[in-house]
Protein backbone atom coordinates (compact mmCIF):
# COMPACT_ATOMS: atom_id res chain seq x y z
CA UNK A 1 0.00 0.00 0.00
CA UNK A 2 1.30 3.52 -0.36
CA UNK A 3 2.38 5.72 2.10
CA UNK A 4 4.02 9.32 2.67
CA UNK A 5 5.88 10.07 5.95
CA UNK A 6 6.79 13.58 7.03
CA UNK A 7 8.93 12.99 9.95
CA UNK A 8 8.69 16.46 11.33
CA UNK A 9 5.40 17.83 12.95
CA UNK A 10 6.78 20.78 13.15
CA UNK A 11 9.76 23.26 12.14
CA UNK A 12 10.76 26.64 13.00
CA UNK A 13 13.08 29.23 11.18
CA UNK A 14 13.65 32.69 11.51
CA UNK A 15 13.06 34.92 8.23
CA UNK A 16 15.55 34.81 5.95
CA UNK A 17 17.02 31.88 6.84
CA UNK A 18 16.53 27.91 4.38
CA UNK A 19 13.73 25.60 4.67
CA UNK A 20 13.33 21.99 3.87
CA UNK A 21 10.05 20.11 4.72
CA UNK A 22 10.96 16.44 4.44
CA UNK A 23 8.43 13.78 2.52
CA UNK A 24 9.18 10.51 1.96
CA UNK A 25 6.89 8.12 0.06
CA UNK A 26 6.24 4.08 -0.26
CA UNK A 27 4.84 3.24 -4.09
CA UNK A 28 5.17 0.06 -6.28
CA UNK A 29 3.69 2.50 -9.16
CA UNK A 30 5.43 5.83 -11.25
CA UNK A 31 4.50 8.56 -8.24
CA UNK A 32 2.94 11.76 -8.55
CA UNK A 33 3.42 14.10 -5.74
CA UNK A 34 2.12 17.06 -4.31
CA UNK A 35 2.37 19.56 -2.28
CA UNK A 36 -0.80 21.52 -0.41
CA UNK A 37 -0.51 23.98 1.87
CA UNK A 38 -2.96 25.43 4.19
CA UNK A 39 -2.98 29.06 5.61
CA UNK A 40 -4.78 29.93 8.98
CA UNK A 41 -7.96 29.69 8.35
CA UNK A 42 -8.02 29.31 4.85
CA UNK A 43 -8.67 26.01 2.78
CA UNK A 44 -6.52 23.02 1.46
CA UNK A 45 -4.88 24.61 -2.03
CA UNK A 46 -2.34 23.14 -4.05
CA UNK A 47 1.27 24.44 -3.99
CA UNK A 48 3.11 22.80 -6.55
CA UNK A 49 3.40 19.20 -8.41
CA UNK A 50 6.46 17.07 -9.54
CA UNK A 51 5.90 17.06 -12.86
CA UNK A 52 5.39 20.93 -13.46
CA UNK A 53 8.55 21.41 -12.09
CA UNK A 54 8.36 24.98 -11.09
CA UNK A 55 9.13 27.38 -8.66
CA UNK A 56 5.66 28.67 -6.80
CA UNK A 57 6.38 31.40 -4.34
CA UNK A 58 9.93 30.46 -4.46
CA UNK A 59 9.18 26.90 -3.43
CA UNK A 60 11.17 23.98 -5.16
CA UNK A 61 10.53 20.23 -4.72
CA UNK A 62 12.47 17.90 -6.68
CA UNK A 63 11.56 14.40 -7.25
CA UNK A 64 14.06 11.60 -6.14
CA UNK A 65 13.35 8.70 -6.45
CA UNK A 66 16.22 6.44 -5.76
CA UNK A 67 15.71 7.86 -2.12
CA UNK A 68 11.94 7.78 -2.46
CA UNK A 69 11.65 11.38 -1.71
CA UNK A 70 10.32 14.66 -2.53
CA UNK A 71 11.34 17.67 0.14
CA UNK A 72 9.97 20.98 -0.31
CA UNK A 73 12.72 23.56 -0.22
CA UNK A 74 12.98 27.47 -0.27
CA UNK A 75 16.09 29.57 0.30
CA UNK A 76 15.07 32.32 2.04
CA UNK A 77 11.97 32.07 4.55
CA UNK A 78 9.30 34.96 5.00
CA UNK A 79 6.75 35.12 7.53
CA UNK A 80 4.24 34.74 5.12
CA UNK A 81 5.19 31.35 4.77
CA UNK A 82 3.83 29.94 7.76
CA UNK A 83 1.36 27.64 7.59
CA UNK A 84 0.67 23.98 7.46
CA UNK A 85 2.21 22.05 4.42
CA UNK A 86 0.90 18.47 3.42
CA UNK A 87 2.85 16.04 0.93
CA UNK A 88 0.85 14.25 -1.00
CA UNK A 89 0.63 11.35 -3.66
CA UNK A 90 -1.85 10.74 -6.07
CA UNK A 91 -2.41 6.92 -6.57
CA UNK A 92 -5.24 4.67 -8.84
CA UNK A 93 -7.26 5.71 -11.77
CA UNK A 94 -9.27 7.96 -9.53
CA UNK A 95 -6.13 9.76 -8.63
CA UNK A 96 -7.24 9.87 -4.86
CA UNK A 97 -4.45 11.75 -2.84
CA UNK A 98 -2.46 10.01 0.26
CA UNK A 99 -1.46 12.79 2.31
CA UNK A 100 1.21 12.80 5.07
CA UNK A 101 0.40 13.59 8.20
CA UNK A 102 1.62 17.57 7.75
CA UNK A 103 4.63 19.57 8.70
CA UNK A 104 3.34 22.93 11.03
CA UNK A 105 5.96 26.02 9.24
CA UNK A 106 6.66 28.75 11.59
CA UNK A 107 8.96 31.30 10.29
CA UNK A 108 10.06 33.57 12.95
CA UNK A 109 11.32 37.25 12.49
CA UNK B 1 -17.56 30.57 -9.52
CA UNK B 2 -16.49 30.58 -6.40
CA UNK B 3 -15.14 27.23 -6.03
CA UNK B 4 -15.85 24.04 -4.32
CA UNK B 5 -18.63 24.88 -1.18
CA UNK B 6 -19.80 22.45 1.71
CA UNK B 7 -22.69 22.68 3.63
CA UNK B 8 -22.98 22.75 6.57
CA UNK B 9 -19.83 24.38 7.77
CA UNK B 10 -20.29 22.87 11.37
CA UNK B 11 -22.68 20.03 12.58
CA UNK B 12 -22.59 19.21 16.24
CA UNK B 13 -24.84 15.71 17.28
CA UNK B 14 -25.43 13.38 19.44
CA UNK B 15 -24.00 9.41 19.37
CA UNK B 16 -26.94 7.39 17.53
CA UNK B 17 -28.17 10.60 15.37
CA UNK B 18 -28.02 10.38 11.58
CA UNK B 19 -25.82 13.41 9.28
CA UNK B 20 -26.01 14.41 6.18
CA UNK B 21 -23.78 17.06 4.47
CA UNK B 22 -23.54 18.17 1.22
CA UNK B 23 -20.77 19.12 -1.54
CA UNK B 24 -21.15 21.56 -4.44
CA UNK B 25 -18.08 21.18 -6.81
CA UNK B 26 -16.75 23.35 -9.22
CA UNK B 27 -19.20 22.96 -12.05
CA UNK B 28 -17.09 21.95 -15.08
CA UNK B 29 -15.32 19.26 -12.65
CA UNK B 30 -16.55 15.83 -13.12
CA UNK B 31 -14.88 14.26 -10.41
CA UNK B 32 -15.75 14.66 -6.38
CA UNK B 33 -13.25 13.21 -3.75
CA UNK B 34 -14.54 13.35 0.00
CA UNK B 35 -11.62 12.81 2.52
CA UNK B 36 -12.04 12.96 6.39
CA UNK B 37 -9.37 14.83 8.46
CA UNK B 38 -8.95 14.09 12.01
CA UNK B 39 -6.86 16.13 14.53
CA UNK B 40 -2.80 15.80 14.11
CA UNK B 41 -3.73 13.87 10.79
CA UNK B 42 -3.42 14.44 6.99
CA UNK B 43 -6.89 14.09 5.39
CA UNK B 44 -7.42 10.53 4.25
CA UNK B 45 -9.46 9.24 1.22
CA UNK B 46 -12.84 8.13 1.76
CA UNK B 47 -14.70 8.01 -1.38
CA UNK B 48 -14.77 9.23 -5.32
CA UNK B 49 -17.08 10.15 -7.80
CA UNK B 50 -16.88 10.69 -11.54
CA UNK B 51 -19.91 11.99 -12.67
CA UNK B 52 -22.41 10.30 -10.89
CA UNK B 53 -20.64 6.79 -10.25
CA UNK B 54 -19.02 6.03 -7.21
CA UNK B 55 -16.13 4.34 -8.25
CA UNK B 56 -13.81 3.98 -5.22
CA UNK B 57 -14.55 3.46 -2.08
CA UNK B 58 -11.78 3.16 1.14
CA UNK B 59 -12.10 0.55 4.08
CA UNK B 60 -12.34 3.54 6.00
CA UNK B 61 -16.14 3.99 4.84
CA UNK B 62 -18.22 1.26 6.99
CA UNK B 63 -21.49 0.47 6.23
CA UNK B 64 -22.93 3.33 8.05
CA UNK B 65 -21.16 5.93 5.80
CA UNK B 66 -23.12 6.47 2.83
CA UNK B 67 -22.33 8.69 -0.16
CA UNK B 68 -24.46 10.07 -3.75
CA UNK B 69 -23.98 12.11 -6.55
CA UNK B 70 -27.42 11.89 -8.13
CA UNK B 71 -27.05 14.00 -11.10
CA UNK B 72 -23.39 14.36 -11.55
CA UNK B 73 -23.58 17.73 -9.92
CA UNK B 74 -23.44 17.93 -5.87
CA UNK B 75 -23.04 15.02 -3.70
CA UNK B 76 -24.18 13.94 -0.22
CA UNK B 77 -22.26 12.22 2.32
CA UNK B 78 -24.36 10.36 4.83
CA UNK B 79 -23.35 8.89 8.26
CA UNK B 80 -25.98 7.11 10.33
CA UNK B 81 -26.25 6.24 13.12
CA UNK B 82 -22.67 8.36 14.19
CA UNK B 83 -20.39 7.47 16.69
CA UNK B 84 -17.69 9.12 18.71
CA UNK B 85 -15.23 8.36 16.68
CA UNK B 86 -16.62 9.82 13.74
CA UNK B 87 -15.68 13.62 14.75
CA UNK B 88 -13.65 15.03 12.21
CA UNK B 89 -13.59 17.49 9.36
CA UNK B 90 -14.70 16.18 6.40
CA UNK B 91 -13.55 17.61 3.17
CA UNK B 92 -14.86 17.42 -0.60
CA UNK B 93 -12.50 18.12 -3.40
CA UNK B 94 -13.23 18.34 -6.52
CA UNK B 95 -11.33 18.28 -10.28
CA UNK B 96 -11.25 17.84 -13.76
CA UNK B 97 -10.71 14.01 -15.60
CA UNK B 98 -9.25 11.69 -16.78
CA UNK B 99 -5.63 12.61 -16.13
CA UNK B 100 -3.79 13.98 -13.04
CA UNK B 101 -5.06 17.55 -12.34
CA UNK B 102 -5.40 19.60 -9.07
CA UNK B 103 -7.80 18.60 -6.79
CA UNK B 104 -9.67 21.94 -5.37
CA UNK B 105 -10.74 21.51 -1.77
CA UNK B 106 -13.61 22.88 -0.16
CA UNK B 107 -13.62 24.62 3.38
CA UNK B 108 -14.46 21.53 4.76
CA UNK B 109 -17.61 20.45 7.57
CA UNK B 110 -16.43 19.71 10.86
CA UNK B 111 -18.62 17.21 12.86
CA UNK B 112 -18.35 16.76 16.81
CA UNK B 113 -20.75 13.93 18.06
CA UNK B 114 -21.25 14.10 21.59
Amino acid sequence: AQRVTQPEKLLSVFKGAPVELKCNYSYSGSPELFWYVQYSRQRLQLLLRHISRESIKGFTADLNKGETSFHLKKPFAQEEDSAMYYCALSTGGGNKLTFGTGTQLKVEL
Amino acid sequence: DTGVSQDPRHKITKRGQNVTFRCDPISEHNRLYWYRQTLGQGPEFLTYFQNEAQLEKSRLLSDRFSAERPKGSFSTLEIQRTEQGDSAMYLCASSLAPGVFEQFFGPGTRLTVL
